[in-house]
């Protein structure tokens, strides 16, 4: 079945570090792929999405890349805020009809000042 | 203006009792969804319905029924609490329940069973 490998957490950078969460995948076919944040307290918001191989998603700063080749989406943002301090998940969805998400176990990310 | 609602945000209850949650969308999505959250952060879908259709029901006890009066709403009723229950449950809306489709999250509602 599908399923989504993330890196365990918890990670904690300083201020306007580099971060990197590694993010791979299996499923059938050829899968949308997303990441979501949850703020403390907070439901889940997507953060980016890539429907297909080689999209670039970005969103406040953070990148990710759909490679097909290696089954990975890793999450990247040169300059951490402490506002960025929460849980990210990896998801990915089947493009057969009415899909579910299937998420990764969350990496908490904490910043400090 | 809020997008997805949920109530009640905190529901505490004894072992046995039978409790529903509620959920609603403003967005005119089609596709509404409930998620378990465990204790570790773990995601899982439960059921999605599509225009008051069920279209997923992923192995959850049927102590746990779904209800979907119109596609704006999905109330979630859940029969004989036991405490493996506890968990944050996680409504969500999509436009068409397409794998591209975002989906919109509620702020949650954390079930505690006493």
């Amino acid at each position: 079945g599908d399923s989504v490998t993330q890196m365990e957490g918890p990670v904690t950078l300083s201020e306007e570090a580099f971060l990197t969460i590694n993010c791979t995948y299996t499923a059938t076919g050829y899968p949308s792929l997303f990441w979501y944040v949850q703020y403390p307290g907070e439901g889940l918001q997507l953060l980016l999405k890539a429907t297909k191989a080689d999209d670039k998603g970005s969103n406040k700063g953070f990148e990710a890349t759909y490679r097909k080749e290696t089954t990975s989406f890793h999450l990247e943002k040169g300059s951490v805020q402490v506002s960025d301090s929460a849980v990210y998940f990896c998801a990915l969805a089947t493009n057969f009809g009415n899909e579910k998400l299937t998420f990764g176990t969350g990496t908490r990310l904490t910043i400090i000042p | 203006d809020t997008a997805v609602s949920q109530t009640p945000k905190y529901l505490v209850t004894q072992m046995g009792n039978d409790k529903s949650i509620k959920c609603e969308q403003n967005l005119g999505h089609d596709t509404m969804y409930w998620y378990k959250q465990d204790s570790k952060k773990f995601l899982k879908i439960m059921f999605s319905y599509n225009n008051k259709e069920l279209i997923i029901n992923e192995t959850v006890p049927n102590r746990f029924s779904p209800k979907s009066p119109d596609k704006a709403h999905l109330n979630l009723h859940i029969n004989s609490l036991e405490l493996g229950d506890s968990a944050v449950y996680f409504c969500a809306s999509s436009q068409k329940g397409r794998g591209t489709d975002t989906q919109y999250f509620g702020p949650g509602t954390r079930l505690t069973v006493l």
